[in-house]
């Protein structure tokens, strides 16, 4: 299948700080790019959809202002977590997807995010 | 509001014989469900997926049955081998209303033991 990276794999951070995630699509051109998270033993939860060159989605309870997102490529998509509190800490992963089915939608390996 | 539910947080079967996997969605509007698998501190891996309008899919070992009327789906893998174990998330989408956006339910751990 398609291959889907994400940077870092693993950040920790102070609270207050500042901390972006890169999602890459690198065989393939992704005209929509999704961005989860998942809590301990929890579903994976899609906080926004982004599409290239246009605003995010985001789902209702996530703060726009909060989790900055930017597709600014066919195969780049950053989710910035603005002035990082504790509770933010989880695991997020992207996900990518480029023509055809809904299957064919390809995760990335996910970022863990501590903050302390 | 959890739209998709995977009421067993997990199931344990000897290698060899059948897994079943269960998932009950409430939302009428789905019309595209997808199985994935995930091992820890990874993102989840295709499987296998169906249609709406279908009521099965096949592919190897893996097996996905589609009620729509008791809005039920489920996984069999068959015969179910040691690296098979991982956690199991079911998903689906509305494409005519949310595009490609997936919802996952929570998961079922699976552990093949030999």
């Amino acid at each position: 299948g398609a291959v889907v990276s994400q940077h870092p794999s693993r950040v920790i951070c102070k609270s207050g700080t500042s901390v972006k995630i890169e999602c890459r699509s690198l065989d393939f051109q992704a005209t929509t790019m999704f961005w989860y998270r998942q809590f301990p033993k929890q579903s994976l939860m899609l906080m926004a959809t982004s599409n290239e060159g246009s605003k995010a989605t985001y789902e209702q309870g996530v703060e726009k202002d909060k989790f900055l997102i930017n597709h600014a490529s066919l195969t780049l998509s950053t989710l910035t977590v603005t002035s990082a509190h504790p509770e933010d800490s989880s695991f997020y992963i992207c996900s990518a997807k480029g023509g055809g089915s809904v299957g064919e939608q390809y995760f990335g390996p996910g970022t863990r995010l501590t903050v302390t | 509001d959890q739209q998709v539910k995977q009421n067993s947080p997990s199931l344990s079967v000897q290698e060899g014989r059948i897994s079943i996997l269960n998932c009950d969605y409430t939302n009428s509007m789905f019309d595209y469900f997808l199985w994935y698998k995930k091992y820890p501190a990874e993102g989840p891996t295709f499987l296998i997926s169906i249609s709406s309008i279908k009521d099965k899919n096949e592919d190897g070992r893996f097996t996905v049955f589609l009620n729509k009327s008791a809005k039920h789906l489920s996984l069999h893998i068959v015969p179910s081998q040691p690296g098979d174990s991982a956690v199991y998330f079911c998903a689906a989408s509305d494409r005519s209303n949310s595009g490609y956006a997936l919802n996952f339910g929570k998961g079922t751990s699976l552990l093949v033991t030999p």
